[in-house]
C-alpha cells in the first residue's frame, strides 16, 4: 500500500487554466505539507496543515489554495496558472505538529508544466 | 538566503569504499537535522537524523557527524553499493518554526 499518494503524476496544461493535486496518506500522520522543487532542485515548504488547520503558510500567491477535507488529504488548487508554476510539487505527512523532529514520508510527485 | 548547502552537487566513489557528503548551515537556531535519499521519480526517503545535542549517530552502513561550532554535518555510506547511488539531500529543522532542504548532492557509485 502506498502510504503517501498524489495524483496526477503528471499534470500538462495551458496558462490561465485552474487545475488541482489531490494527496492522500493512509499513515495515520497529523500534519500534511506542500512542497514545490524548482528547476533549480531546491525543496521549498508551501504549506502545512495539522488535523485540517492550516499551521504553516509560506509566502506563495494567493493563487494556490490548500484543501483539507479531513486529516488523511491535502489537496492543492491552482488558479490562473503562470510558466513560473512548472515544477514538481510533492506532497508529505508526518507525525507531530508542523516541523517536529518527526520525518516527513513524502508522495513521488506531480510535475506539473504549463505550456 | 540558502539557510542550508551543499556545496558538492555531484559526487562519484568506487563501490565498496566510503562516501561521504557534506553539509553546511548558516542558523544557529537549527537543532535537529535529517538526511534524505531521492531516486528519479520518486519522493524523497528519510535516511537518518541526529540531534543537535549528539555529534555522531549510525545506523548500519550510514553514520551523520554533526560539528556544531562548525555549523557543518556529514553522512558518511560505509561500503557504498551501486543502489546506493541517489540524490542526497540534507535538511535542518528549527521546532516548530523552520525547516529548509539543502540543494541536494547526486552521488553516483560506480561498480
Amino acid at each position: 500500500d502506498t502510504a503517501v499518494s498524489q495524483t496526477p503524476k503528471y499534470l500538462v496544461t495551458q496558462m490561465g487554466n485552474d487545475k488541482s493535486i489531490k494527496c492522500e496518506q493512509n499513515l495515520g500522520h497529523d500534519t500534511m505539507y506542500w512542497y514545490k522543487q524548482d528547476s533549480k532542485k531546491f525543496l521549498k515548504i508551501m504549506f502545512s496543515y495539522n488535523n485540517k488547520e492550516l499551521i504553516i503558510n509560506e509566502t506563495v500567491p494567493n493563487r494556490f489554495s490548500p484543501k483539507s477535507p479531513d486529516k488523511a488529504h491535502l489537496n492543492l488548487h491552482i488558479n490562473s496558472l503562470e510558466l513560473g508554476d512548472s515544477a514538481v510539487y510533492f506532497c508529505a505527512s508526518s507525525h507531530g505538529r508542523g516541523f517536529s523532529n518527526q520525518p516527513q514520508h513524502f508522495g513521488d510527485g506531480t510535475r506539473l508544466s504549463i505550456l | 538566503d540558502q539557510q542550508v548547502k551543499q556545496n558538492s552537487p555531484s559526487l562519484s566513489v568506487q563501490e565498496g569504499r566510503i562516501s561521504i557528503l557534506n553539509c553546511d548551515y548558516t542558523n544557529s537556531m537549527f537543532d535537529y537535522f535529517l538526511w534524505y535519499k531521492k531516486y528519479p521519480a520518486e519522493g524523497p526517503t528519510f535516511l537518518i537524523s541526529i540531534s543537535s545535542i549528539k555529534d555522531k549517530n549510525e545506523d548500519g552502513r550510514f553514520t551523520v557527524f554533526l560539528n556544531k561550532s562548525a555549523k557543518h554535518l556529514s553522512l558518511h555510506i560505509v561500503p557504498s553499493q551501486p543502489g546506493d547511488s541517489a540524490v542526497y539531500f540534507c535538511a535542518a529543522s528549527n521546532y516548530g518554526q523552520n525547516f529548509v532542504f539543502g540543494p541536494g548532492t547526486r552521488l553516483s557509485v560506480l561498480p
